[in-house]
């Protein structure tokens, strides 16, 4: 199976902080995504990536940045954290079967900001 | 452009009971569809999903059915167990520029079984 790791499940960050969330994949997909989970708003993508050092803006990408140097990691960058980014970051890696598309997800990230 | 709509919950249900999450899509295309679970504390898993109109997903004793006609896609069981209880997600697939495609997701809905 599939293993979608996130190396930290909670995180507790001050206000202007810098922040790296990090992802890794185990089985060689060339597509990743972060998206952000709030009550009531569901989850949201913020980036995504088709491939080494390629990216692409999702939703609500204003506040993040992302980094893939290498096909198994991708990495959600927060440069200068507020507190509305307090929020369930979950990483995903995509599994593309002839047009079922099957996103694999990590436990997520539980950030504070503060 | 490409949403989905969910019912809004929570749902709370007693252990036994005949489960509907409804959820319509609206899409150019020819989308997939979907169902994730969350459980407590933990990432979205698949649940079911069907590739193209009146395919029926199921798994786990959940089953939903692909309506083009009614552009929906809801989520049955027929008798939840309190292990049931997490929030379920609808969702249907997109394509974002070079992506082989990307999924849009409903805005969850939460379930509790009561013993």
């Amino acid at each position: 199976d599939v293993k979608v790791t996130q190396s930290s499940r909670y995180l507790v960050k001050r206000t202007g902080e810098k922040v790296f969330l990090e992802c890794v994949q185990d089985m060689d997909h060339e597509n990743m995504f972060w998206y952000r989970q709030d009550p009531g708003l569901g989850l949201r993508l913020i980036y995504f990536s088709y491939d080494v050092k390629m990216k692409e803006k999702g939703d609500i990408p204003e506040g993040y940045s992302v980094s893939r140097e290498k096909k198994e990691r991708f990495s959600l960058i927060l440069e200068s954290a507020s507190t509305n980014q307090t929020s369930m970051y979950l990483c995903a890696s995509l599994e593309g079967i002839a047009g079922a598309n099957v996103l694999t997800f990590g436990a997520g990230s539980r950030l504070t900001v503060l | 452009g490409n949403s989905v709509t969910q019912m809004e919950g929570p749902v709370t249900l007693s252990e036994e009971a005949f489960l509907t999450i409804n959820c319509t899509y609206t899409a150019t295309g020819y989308p997939s569809l979907f169902w994730y679970v969350q459980y407590p504390g933990e990432g979205l898993q698949l649940l079911l999903k069907a590739t193209k109109a009146d395919d029926k997903g199921s798994n786990k004793g959940f089953e939903a059915t692909y309506r083009k006609e009614t552009t929906s896609f809801h989520l049955e069981k027929g008798s939840v167990q309190v292990s049931d209880s997490a929030v379920y997600f609808c969702a249907l697939s997109a394509h974002y520029g070079g992506s082989q495609g990307n999924l849009i997701f409903g805005k969850g809905t939460k379930l509790s079984v009561k013993p």
